[in-house]
This record gives structure tokens, C-alpha cells and sequence, in this order.
């Protein structure tokens, strides 16, 4: 069964300063993989995702993860964050056959003028 | 479009009640999810149907949460007898096909006193 760990339950910043979210996951299988991003008193909206092809997709906001498969991870990173980036970032995993959606337990992202 | 809809936003009862939340997904998408969402567990995946029909139930705690979904418009989520440990947040999501985008609704907040 496939499972997702986010080792980083809180990550502060300041602004302008580069980040990294990291996420692992596990599976026997081939999986897609996503982030999606949690701002306060609302639900999950999608942030990227990897279903095949390049292994490094980007976000309209700067987000970028890069997915690698012999190191299991798919890690989100941003160069130079901003104070409204302020959230929880979830990472999440499906197996290719499957619509079962796993998410990891959340990263809060806080962002320090 | 409306986007998920999910009642009431906040739910507050006392032990022993019965507890039903509801949902509505957005029109068109055939896969409809139940999470839970709480500082110690994070994001766990409760149900998921495909065309109305319950796929995969393993994350539903015990007999006392039950989920229907009657038809392509609606689901409920059930708690009977609720119990302080079940006071979380309850996001409903929904997608079209495989892999697509997830939408989740604004959850309900459920406290059981």
C-alpha cells in the first residue's frame, strides 16, 4: 500500500528566502504524485502534479517539485517565497491503478516579513 | 460552477448524537472522497465512491461511521453515536476521471462535547 511521509510538520521562513518542502513516499507500484496547498479555513486546492513525462513540473505561482524515483521523493521548492504563500502544503500519492488518494499529514509553511 | 458543497460549516453536538454531514460534488464528476482532517492524524481518507458505488471504505474508522451516496448528487456522511475523538474537520472532495484535479469543499468543523 502506498503511504506518504512529510517529515517537516512546520517549516518558518522569512521573505525572499528560498524554501523546500520535502516529501517520501512508498509504493510497489507506479504512482502520480501532487501538492496541494491548504489556506487557512478553506479545503485543498491543487498545486501541481506529476503524472509522467518530465519529472519536473511547475505551479503558475513558482512553485516547482521535482519527482525522483530511485530517492522516492517529490520535493516542492520556491526560490523566493512571499508572505501570501503563508499555508499548509499536502503532499499526495495515487497508484497508477487507482483512485485512492493518499495525502501526507501537512507542512505549515510560515512566512516572516 | 458552485463548486463542492458541503452543510452545515459547523456542527456541534453532544455525545451519543447522531451526526450526519452532506455533500454535494460538482456536476460531472463521477469520483466523490470523504476525508478527515485533525492535528494528530493529518488528512486521512475515509471513502471514496466511483458512479455512486463505495470503492474502497478501509479508512472508516469503525461501524458507527456509515456513508451513502444515493445518487450522482449527493452523499452523507454519518456518525452514530458520535464521540469526542470524532470532533475534526470533514472535507468532501471530487473529481472527473483518473488522476484529475481533486476539488475539495470548505468542510464542516464537527465538535462533539
Amino acid at each position: 500500500a502506498q503511504s506518504v511521509t512529510q517529515l517537516d510538520s512546520q517549516v518558518p521562513v522569512f521573505e525572499e528566502a528560498p524554501v523546500e518542502l520535502r516529501c517520501n513516499y512508498s509504493s510497489s507500484v507506479s504512482v502520480y504524485l501532487f501538492w496541494y496547498v491548504q489556506y487557512p479555513n478553506q479545503g485543498l486546492q491543487l498545486l501541481l502534479k506529476y503524472l509522467s513525462g518530465s519529472t519536473l513540473v511547475e505551479s503558475i505561482n513558482g512553485f516547482e517539485a521535482e519527482f525522483n524515483k530511485s530517492q522516492t521523493s517529490f520535493h516542492l521548492r520556491k526560490p523566493s517565497v512571499h508572505i501570501s504563500d503563508t499555508a499548509e502544503y499536502f503532499c499526495a500519492v495515487s497508484e497508477g491503478n487507482t483512485d485512492k488518494l493518499i495525502f501526507g499529514t501537512g507542512t505549515r509553511l510560515q512566512v516572516f516579513p | 460552477d458552485a463548486g463542492v458543497i458541503q452543510s452545515p460549516r459547523h456542527e456541534v453536538t453532544e455525545m451519543g448524537q447522531e451526526v450526519t454531514l452532506r455533500c454535494k460534488p460538482i456536476s460531472g464528476h463521477n469520483s466523490l472522497f470523504w476525508y478527515r482532517q485533525t492535528m494528530m492524524r493529518g488528512l486521512e481518507l475515509l471513502i471514496y465512491f466511483n458512479n455512486n458505488v463505495p470503492i474502497d471504505d478501509s479508512g472508516m474508522p469503525e461501524d458507527r461511521f456509515s456513508a451513502k451516496m444515493p445518487n450522482a448528487s449527493f452523499s452523507t456522511l454519518k456518525i452514530q453515536p458520535s464521540e469526542p475523538r470524532d470532533s475534526a474537520v470533514y472535507f468532501c472532495a471530487s473529481r472527473r476521471p483518473l488522476n484529475e484535479k481533486l476539488f475539495f469543499g470548505s468542510g464542516t468543523q464537527l465538535s462533539v462535547l
